[in-house]
């Protein structure tokens, strides 16, 4: 079975300060990864995936997340945060072989500060 | 506009009392899923669905129920509610191949068993 370990529970961060969220994974087999983000009082919403190719994702607002097979470790990192990043981050795993499982991580909550 | 809606978006109950939290989806996915969130645990699944009529369990599925007699609806039933399941519920759902597409999250049910 897989399991996904994030580092940090909570990560205070000033505006326009970077910011790294750590993501550790453990699986016996290939693997998808992800990273969700849930906003106050919203459901989660997909913020990038890697499935296959480069190790480096981009999402559409700033934040890169790095594939790093040795390390089994999927880091998500932008290099200024504003207040509107404010949220609760989740990693999360699936396996390649098995149906639509997703399992996640412990969640990272970044609380950007002006 | 393609959505996961889920109600009631609250509910305050008491030990014992059976309670339904309906969820409905409009964009025809074959796969649908409930999971819970409590802090520093992430997001644990409890069922899922492949597609009408195909359910099965999570990883944490003791004292839930669920049916899926329709593609769009897959509502989440507790028999007889227990004070250990108070917890933040989502609803979710993807196409088929989930594990490596998008899964889309509902606003969420707090639910509080007294």
């Amino acid at each position: 079975a897989q399991s996904v370990t994030q580092l940090d529970s909570q990560v205070p961060v000033f505006e326009e300060a970077p910011v790294e969220l750590r993501c550790n994974y453990s699986s016996s087999v290939s693997v998808y990864l992800f990273w969700y983000v849930q906003y106050p009082n919203q459901g989660l919403q997909l913020l990038l995936k890697y499935l296959s190719g480069s190790t480096l994702v981009e999402s559409i607002n700033g934040f890169e997340a790095e594939f790093n097979k040795s390390q089994t470790s999927f880091h998500l990192r932008k290099p200024s945060v504003h207040i509107s990043d404010t949220a609760e981050y989740f990693c999360a795993v699936s396996v390649k072989a098995a149906g639509n499982k997703l399992t996640f991580g412990g969640g990272t909550r970044v609380l950007v500060k002006p | 506009e393609a959505q996961v809606t889920q109600n009631p978006r609250y509910l305050i109950t008491v030990t014992g009392k059976k309670l339904t939290v309906t969820c409905s989806q409009n964009m025809n996915h074959e796969y649908m899923s409930w999971y819970r969130q409590d802090p520093g645990l992430g997001l644990r699944q409890i069922y899922y669905s492949m597609n009408v009529e195909v359910t099965d369990k999570g990883d944490v599925p003791e004292g839930y129920k669920v049916s899926r007699k329709e593609k769009r609806n897959f509502p989440l039933i507790l028999e007889s509610p227990s004070p250990n399941q108070t917890s933040l519920y989502f609803c979710a759902s993807s196409t088929r191949g989930g594990n490596y597409n998008e899964q889309f999250f509902g606003p969420g049910t707090r639910l509080t068993v007294l």
